[in-house]
């Protein structure tokens, strides 16, 4: 299994560009989720999924959308990107019955200027 | 979900045993203790949970105080490989919203 996998690894985009971030799990996990890390802090929650087809929103979903189509992929868009949204992207999924235990990919570095 | 205290960093020597406090004062019965660590740069990891009997993995002990106001994971030889952040996380089995709510954590450094 490859596990959770994002792509790309890093990325710098100017104030106002749109892009999308990559997220894709081969564990036929229900749930999915977005969480962003600024500098020295914890985790926040963008967006989340239990299933295809089913979003919601979480903490910090301004500036962002989220789609579900199939089990395996769950991409983030920018729509607008800000340097507020520098930070680090998290995806992780889980079972739905077990949401206490996610598995993170390793991240997306975002810089906007 | 219940707040958690965590010292901010505490250092171990190799091959001795970490143990990692955390404090959840205003804890509820229905709310289990989560241990997550985030070794730098990467994902945050899932460790161990418990409610209120203690647990052992293969990562990791957690033992949870009779009263469940506190708590602590024990890493029982710590290598190099284990310095890393950890969260002390509770919150029920499950919410409507599925969050992990990650504060600040505990910086473990493992010292050769």
């Amino acid at each position: 299994n490859a596990g959770v996998t994002q792509t790309p690894k890093f990325q710098v985009l100017k104030t106002g560009q749109s892009m999308t971030l990559q997220c894709a799990q081969d564990m036929n996990h229900e749930y999915m989720s977005w969480y962003r890390q600024d500098p020295g802090m914890g985790l926040r929650l963008i967006h989340y999924s239990v299933g295809a087809g089913i979003t919601d929103q979480g903490e910090v979903p301004n500036g962002y959308n989220v789609s579900r189509s199939t089990t395996e992929d769950f991409p983030l868009r920018l729509l607008s990107a800000a340097p507020s949204q520098t930070s680090v992207y998290f995806c992780a999924s889980s079972y739905l019955r077990a949401t206490y235990e996610q598995y993170f990919g390793p991240g997306t570095r975002l810089t906007v200027t | 979900d219940a707040k958690t205290t965590q010292p901010p960093s505490m250092d171990c020597a190799e091959g001795r045993a970490a143990n990692l406090p955390c404090n959840h004062s205003t804890i509820s019965g229905n709310e289990y203790v989560y241990w997550y660590r985030q070794i730098h740069s990467q994902g945050p990891q899932y460790i161990i949970h418990g409610l209120k009997n203690n647990e052992t993995n293969e990562m990791a002990s957690l033992i949870i105080t009779e009263d469940r106001k506190s708590s602590t994971l024990i890493l029982p030889h710590a290598t190099l490989r284990d310095t890393a952040v950890y969260y002390c996380i509770v919150r029920v089995v499950d919410t409507g919203r599925r969050a992990l709510t990650f504060g600040s954590g505990t910086r473990l450094q493992v010292q050769p």
